[in-house]
Formats: structure tokens, sequence, C-alpha cells
């Protein structure tokens, strides 16, 4: 069974920073693109960054330079490292994986960030 | 960044009752538009890609149509479990982005 499950979420204060994981089972992970979205109460879906098998990167203008996404192949892993965090960065974050030809599936249960003093 | 626009932001229907739901984008995404279902306390799930075709699993009462900035989904007939959310999602270019989603409520 393809599985994706996160870790990692908490509470943290304005500022700080905080490394989500995503670890995956059932599937070859280092064949596929993967992404990380959240959700939050005020904007919805957002998607927040994605890499592709030769480890190129992607980022909207929202997260540029503050959220790095990695991957660890030998361990099935996915990593969003959040740095300098905002308020409005809190929600659920969810990692996907690109499923070719077009569309994320499946995508884990989520891990909450919540960022707050 | 491309603007998708989902409309109507709720539709409430009785079971049984066909479903039409419309995502708009700001400029072409040609047919690189996927839709997902969310129910609450999940995770979104694939529904629709590339416009028009049915993920694996998916029920044949989903139909997605369009291209270029229309867009729509369609349930024939809404079964007691499709009542959810649904976000309509491109991939043409970079960023990524995401509808604001439509609300399927029972009448």
């Amino acid at each position: 069974e393809v599985q994706l499950v996160e870790s990692g979420g908490g509470l943290v204060q304005p500022g700080g920073s905080l490394r989500l994981s995503c670890a995956a089972s059932g599937f070859t992970f280092s064949t596929y693109e993967m992404h990380w979205v959240r959700q939050t109460t005020g904007k919805g879906l957002e998607w927040v960054s994605g890499i592709s098998t030769d480890g190129d990167t992607y980022y909207p203008d929202s997260v540029k330079g503050r959220f790095t996404i990695s991957r660890e192949n030998a361990k099935n892993s996915l990593y969003l490292q959040m740095n300098s965090l905002r308020a409005e960065d809190t929600g659920v974050y969810f990692c996907a994986r690109d499923e070719p030809p077009g569309g994320f599936n499946p995508w884990g249960r989520g891990t909450l960030v919540t960022v707050s003093s | 960044e491309i603007v998708l626009t989902q409309s109507p932001a709720t539709l409430s229907l009785s079971p049984g009752e066909r479903a039409t739901l419309s995502c708009r984008a700001s400029q072409s995404v040609r047919s690189y538009l996927a839709w997902y279902q969310q129910r609450p306390g999940q995770a979104p799930r694939l529904l629709i890609y590339d416009a028009s075709n049915r993920a694996t699993g998916i029920p044949d009462r989903f139909s997605g149509s369009g291209s270029g900035t229309d867009f729509t989904l369609t349930i024939s007939s809404l079964e007691p479990e499709d009542f959810a959310v649904y976000y309509c999602q491109h991939r043409r270019s970079w960023p990524l982005t995401f509808g604001q989603g439509t609300k399927v409520e029972i009448k």
C-alpha cells in the first residue's frame, strides 16, 4: 500500500524554525516528484514546494527564501525546513506524491504547524 | 501566477441530484487541470487529472471537462459520501495554485 506519513509539526514562536518530515512507503520513492501543500483557514489549499527526482526545487514567492524542500532517497523521506516562520504559516502541512501523468496522489494525513507567541 | 476561481462557493443539493462545479483560470492552463475531493478531517483525494481523466478507483459518476480557461466537474447523481469540498488545481506553470473550493452540502 502506498503511504505517506508526515511528522514534525508543533507550536513555534514567530521567527522560529521547524523541520517537517514525510516518510514514504509502498512505492519506489526515488522515481517520483514530491510536494508539500498546506491548508490554512485564510487561504485554503496552498502549494508550498516541490522537488524533482533530480533534486530541482520549486517554491511560490510566499515561502521562497524561508522554506527549503529536500529529499533523502535512501531513507524514502521528504523534508521541509521552515525558517523565519510567521503567523500566516499556521496550518496543516501535507506531503503528496506527484503521480504521472498529472495529479497529487496520494496525500499524507498532514501535520499541524502553529506559529504563535 | 495563475489564479483559479471556483463557483459557486457552496452548492446545496439532495442525494441523487446532479452537481455541476466550475473552475475558471486567469489564463490558459491548456488541459493541465486536476480536481480533488476533501471530506471533513481527511486529506484531499485526486478525482480527475488532465481535465477529463478519472484517477484510479474513482466512480464513473464523476466526470471532468474543459480546456484553456474554463473547466467543469460534474457529479451525475450525488451519493451521501459525495458531500464534501472540491478543489481544482493547475499544473501549467510554477507556481502551482488551487482554487478556493466549492462545498457541496446536503439540502
